[in-house]
């Protein structure tokens, strides 16, 4: 069975520019999650998905980050622009559905480096 | 809001030795918990979780965690540790009604 895929597996952007993280889940996975690790701490959630609609971005901020799953599949997660406090790894995960029983599975992650 | 408490950031130990890595929550309602394991360039993986019943719950490759509700723990245990079990080690706590929170992880290095 395949895994959570994610791209890039690392980035190195300059703050101020725009970046672009893309995520595939496994096939059938209702629910998608993206969520950002800063090093040191846990993965914080950004946003859940449910399909394509959002159920939770709660910890997004908003006024730069961005996420969609437009036909309920792939989701790209973006951020415009960068500052260098968003250095950290994107995770994103993903679970057949909703629930607190439904197991997380996780992507590698991409790695963003802000200079 | 609930919250996790992972007071360990690093825990070396000798390989074959026994290791607990603790893990300790806050919340107003009940909980449901969860060890995931995350491997040098891997992604996260489920170790175990405890959902409701005995309050000892086994995991994958060995490992086995106690849920303590007076005390508000759930500590990951090992009787005997291998080199591959050096891995981040994430403890996370989930209500009914909100989202999975991630404790900031230990480290735990194997020494050969």
């Amino acid at each position: 069975e395949a895994g959570v895929a994610q791209s890039p597996r690392y980035k190195i952007i300059e703050k101020r520019q725009s970046v672009a993280f893309w995520c595939n889940p496994i096939s059938g996975h209702a629910t998608l999650y993206w969520y950002q690790q800063i090093l040191g701490q846990g993965p914080k959630l950004l946003i859940q998905f449910q399909n394509n609609g959002v159920v939770d971005d709660s910890q997004l901020p908003k006024d730069r980050f961005s996420a969609e799953r437009l036909k309920g599949v792939d989701s790209t997660l973006k951020i415009q622009p960068a500052k260098l406090e968003d250095s950290a790894v994107y995770l994103c995960a993903s679970s057949l559905r909703t629930g607190v029983n439904e197991k997380l599975f996780f992507g590698s992650g991409t790695q963003l480096s802000v200079l | 809001a609930q919250s996790v408490t992972q007071l360990d950031s690093q825990v070396p130990v000798f390989e074959e030795a026994p290791v607990e890595l603790r893990c300790n929550y806050s919340s107003s309602v009940s909980v449901y918990l969860f060890w995931y394991v995350q491997y040098p360039n891997q992604g996260l993986q489920l170790l175990l979780k405890y959902l409701s019943g005995s309050t000892l719950v086994k995991g994958i490759n060995g490992f086995e965690a106690e849920f303590n509700k007076s005390q508000t723990s759930f500590h990951l245990r090992k009787p005997s540790v291998h080199i591959s079990d050096t891995a981040e080690y994430f403890c996370a706590v989930k209500t009914s009604y909100d989202k999975v929170i991630f404790g900031p992880g230990t480290s735990l290095s194997v020494i050969p």
